[in-house]
């Protein structure tokens, strides 16, 4: 199975700050990558997807790139609103898995 | 306006069976892949299992494979998901979610889960 491993875990910023979230695949996923925001008590959302093509709705602040083995979601100034819970996701084969998540608090 | 309505979860006791049931409407069901995904409070996303358009290609998580099946009736606009043998750490909330394509490339629209609690 593919491991993804998201770094950091946790992260505490400020709004207008510039944010980098890191998914490592333990083997190779081609651009086979999507990121989500969960909020609490909500269903998560698509942000990006192919890696780096960013979902219909989505603000343009967030972008995402990568392939192989190494993937990055960033948020170039945050928002109030921006603070929530982010995970990557592996489509490349079955089983397809998650990382662990990364919560972005507010500083 | 696309939506994907979960329902069927409850309490069950541990080795007992139970049927997820996720309602589409607003897209061609038909078209695209489903997949389940799963949450347990305060903890992080399990991916299930997912099934692609036609049925052709079905995956599951390690976790749950020989336990849970999922199925579809696309004349139905359904998804499905048979989990037997179940287990208090299969207590989660279980959201469905429709893919964006017709094999598995990213669940754009997620239900607001069912809940499911194994326990005796």
């Amino acid at each position: 199975d593919i491991q993804l491993t998201q770094s950091p875990s946790f992260l505490s910023a400020s709004v207008g700050d510039r944010v980098t979230i890191t998914c490592r695949a333990s083997q190779g996923i081609s651009h086979y990558v999507a990121w989500y925001q969960q909020n609490p008590g909500k269903a998560p959302k698509l942000l990006i997807y192919a890696a780096s093509t960013l979902q219909s709705g989505v603000p343009s602040r967030f972008s995402g790139s990568g392939s192989g083995t190494e993937f990055t979601l960033t948020i170039s100034s945050l928002q109030p609103e921006d603070f929530a819970t982010y995970y990557c996701q592996q489509l490349n084969s079955y089983p397809i898995t998650f990382g662990q998540g990364t919560r972005l608090e507010i500083k | 306006e696309v939506q994907v309505v979960e329902s069927g979860g409850g309490l069950v006791q541990p080795g007992r069976s139970l049927r997820l049931s996720c309602g589409a409407s607003g897209f061609t069901f038909e078209d695209y892949a489903m997949h389940w995904v799963r949450q347990t409070p305060g903890k992080g996303l399990e991916w299930v299992s997912g099934i692609s358009w036609n049925s052709g290609s079905i995956g599951y998580a390690d976790s749950v494979k020989g336990r849970f099946t999922i199925s579809r009736d696309n004349a139905e606009n359904s998804l499905y998901l048979q989990m037997n043998s179940l287990r208090p750490e299969d207590t989660a909330l279980y959201y469905c979610a429709k893919d964006m394509g017709r094999r598995p490339s990213a669940p754009d629209y997620w239900g607001q889960g069912t809940l499911v609690i194994v326990s005796s």
